[in-house]
């Protein structure tokens, strides 16, 4: 069975710029978390999606939005990107909203 | 006060001693706990869940969950060099929706 699979592995991208970054979840997982990562800290929550619906924001600005698709997959969108931002972005899938996540290998994203 | 607290560390143990890691948390009303693993460079790799006072086993690993005193602890016996890794204590409250809090994670290094 494949895990979480996140796309692209690595990116840089220059300030001001737009990212996109794209999560599929474990078949039959309906719930899809993002979570940044900054080195030496735990992930911190961005949203989570279920049933394509959101049920939670984290404190972020609106800069960072997403979405979730038929399919359950989901991409992460940040724009007018921060030096700040960069990070590991994790997104995590799960059955339902109160199980344990298991987390993608992530993207890392290097803002210059 | 932050929601979840770990000893960053570095904790180390020798090979086959027995490692203990502990997390306090903030809402007293909190109902998931969970440990996820992460070697450097990877993603957090869920190890452990636990909902109930008391403790679970699994394999050489065992959390203990104290509700009153809102502490929750991960215990590694036979420790391995294949532990070392950082430790994250991730917490769901119960007034935040559905995201879980992650602690900042405790360095393990384990001496062969």
């Amino acid at each position: 069975d494949a895990g979480v699979t996140q796309s692209p592995t690595h990116l840089i991208k220059t300030r001001g710029q737009h990212v996109t970054l794209r999560c599929s979840p474990i078949s039959g997982h309906k719930s899809v978390s993002w979570y940044q990562q900054v080195l030496g800290q735990g992930p911190q929550f961005i949203f989570q999606y279920y049933e394509k619906e959101e049920r939670g924001r984290g404190n972020f600005p609106d800069r960072f939005s997403a979405r979730q698709f038929p399919n359950y997959s989901s991409e992460l969108n940040v724009n007018a990107l921060l030096l700040g931002d960069s990070a590991l972005y994790l997104c995590a899938s799960s059955p339902d909203v109160n199980y344990g996540y298991t987390f993608g290998s992530g993207t890392r994203l290097t803002v210059v | 006060q932050k929601e979840v607290e770990q000893n960053s560390g570095p904790l180390s143990v020798p090979e086959g001693a027995i490692a203990s890691l502990n997390c306090t948390y903030s809402d007293r009303g909190s109902q998931s706990f969970f440990w996820y693993r992460q070697y450097s460079g990877k993603s957090p790799e869920l190890i452990m869940s636990i909902y109930s006072n008391g403790d679970k086993e699994d394999g050489r690993f065992t959390a203990q969950l104290n509700k009153a005193s809102q502490y929750v602890s991960l215990l590694i016996r036979d420790s391995q060099p294949s532990d070392s890794a950082t430790y994250l204590c991730a917490v769901r409250p119960t007034n935040t929706g559905n995201q879980f809090y992650f602690g900042t994670g405790t360095s393990l290094t384990v001496i062969p």
